[in-house]
């Protein structure tokens, strides 16, 4: 298998332009989770999927951010209007199962820069 | 909630030093506990992980023991490589503790070792 598999590498925008941010996860895999990793604070889990269903979506920072699991292969991450310091890395990782001692596995990140 | 906090780095060291992060978590149940690692220009991925009191996890020369008593789970190696250069996270997953089912991450630790 591929592995956890995010679109695009790199995005640069400009300040009040749309990003999608695209994930694509293991097959077979059942629960999604995207994250934010910034300097200051870490890493930061904005949302997570059990079988395309949004379980929790209390880390999404406001609502200019939104996410959508279309089907068990797809996800994506959306901010519309982006903003400076929406610039990060943004992971998407996927699990097999959703006991907690299952293991994430995570994509290469998108790295966001937003002027 | 939970937490982890982990030690601030960058932490420098030369080749074939020993190695402690030290990690320390606050959960309300019975967490399970892991150390993920993330090298340059990558996603994080599974290093260790241990499920209960007293367990030891390791790999790759990698170990951590579970210690309930102090809330620790402190990351050890006896001798690192240049190619341990990496970020660190320790993390744990209870989600007894009414959170989301994902993980509750560190903020990481910058690992550097000078040949």
């Amino acid at each position: 298998d591929a592995g956890v598999i995010q679109s695009p590498r790199h995005e640069v925008t400009e300040m009040g332009q749309e990003v999608t941010l695209r994930c694509k996860p293991i097959s077979g895999h059942n629960s999604l989770f995207w994250y934010r990793q910034t300097m200051m604070r870490g890493l930061e889990l904005l949302i997570y999927f059990n079988n395309n269903v949004p379980i929790d979506d209390s880390g999404m920072p406001e609502d200019r951010f939104s996410a959508k699991m279309p089907n068990a292969s797809f996800s994506t991450l959306k901010i519309q209007p982006s903003e400076p310091r929406d610039s990060a890395v943004y992971f998407c990782a996927s699990r097999a199962g959703t006991g907690r001692n299952e293991k994430l596995f995570f994509g290469s990140g998108t790295q966001l820069s937003v002027l | 909630g939970n937490s982890v906090t982990q030690m601030e780095g960058p932490v420098t060291l030369s080749e074939e030093a020993f190695l402690t992060i030290n990690c320390t978590y606050t959960a309300t149940g019975y967490p399970s506990l892991f150390w993920y690692v993330q090298y340059p220009g990558e996603g994080l991925q599974l290093l260790l992980k241990a499920t209960k009191a007293d367990d030891k996890g390791s790999n790759k020369g990698f170990e951590a023991t579970y210690r309930k008593e102090t809330t620790s789970f402190h990351l050890e190696k006896g001798s690192v490589q240049v190619s341990d250069s990496a970020v660190y996270f320790c993390a744990l997953s209870d989600p007894s503790g009414g959170g989301a089912d994902g993980l509750t991450f560190g903020k990481g630790t910058h690992l550097i070792i000078q040949p």
